[in-house]
């Protein structure tokens, strides 16, 4: 069973601060991918990766970064937190060649 | 400009109805389609999918149907059960390739919130 984990499940933050999301996989998939979910708005990708030190931007880069150094993680930073990055963040992976992304649990993020 | 559009935000049914939930999408290249399901403070899990070479995939008691020349897909679950109860995505593909770059990336719809109702 591929297996994708996000470091924290729930966490709340103060406006300014930087914080750090860390997603892992176990199946050794080359593509991993940072979303976030908001109510009516759907899933809405931020950032992916292809290959290890790799990256691109999704649709809502802004006041985002990301850092790949291993393949098997996959770090989402918000370098200065703001309410309106209040959301839930989930982390996925592929498998080069195939289409199917395996989602971890997510990570409730509350920034006040 | 949306490109996957699931325009009912939710669908209440009663168990052991049929659940039908569709999906429409403007981009031609779509090539494959598959949906997930999410319950709350869950991560999405991969339902089923299907390909744009098929017109039907069929797993138990969820069949995808797809029709091309609408652009439109539908998911059937028959019959419902009070724990299919979640939000459903629709998520659509351009044809991969197996090097690096977007192809592959999924276009996720705003969900639809299903409830079955005992």
């Amino acid at each position: 069973d591929v297996k994708v984990t996000q470091s924290s499940r729930y966490l709340v933050k103060r406006t300014g601060e930087k914080v750090f999301l860390e997603c892992v996989q176990d199946m050794d998939h080359e593509n991993m991918f940072w979303y976030r979910q908001d109510p009516g708005l759907g899933l809405r990708l931020i950032y992916f990766s292809y290959d290890v030190k790799m990256k691109e931007k999704g649709d809502i880069p802004e006041g985002y970064s990301v850092s790949r150094e291993k393949k098997e993680r996959f770090s989402l930073i918000l370098e200065s937190a703001s309410t309106n990055q209040t959301s839930m963040y989930l982390c996925a992976s592929r498998d080069r060649g195939t289409y199917e992304q395996y989602f971890g649990p997510g990570t409730r993020l509350t920034v006040t | 400009d949306q490109q996957v559009k699931q325009n009912s935000p939710s669908l209440s049914v009663q168990e052991g109805r049929i659940s039908i939930l569709n999906c429409d999408y403007t981009n031609s290249m779509f090539d494959y389609f598959l949906w997930y399901k999410k319950y709350p403070a869950e991560g999405p899990t991969f339902l089923i999918s299907i390909s744009s070479i098929k017109d039907k995939n069929e797993d138990g008691r969820f069949t995808v149907f797809l029709n091309k020349s609408a652009k439109h897909l539908s998911l059937h679950i028959v019959p419902s059960q009070p724990g299919d109860s979640a939000v459903y995505f629709c998520a659509a593909s351009e044809e991969l390739m197996n090097y690096g770059g977007s192809q592959g990336n999924l276009i996720f719809g705003k969900g639809t919130k299903l409830s079955v109702k005992p």
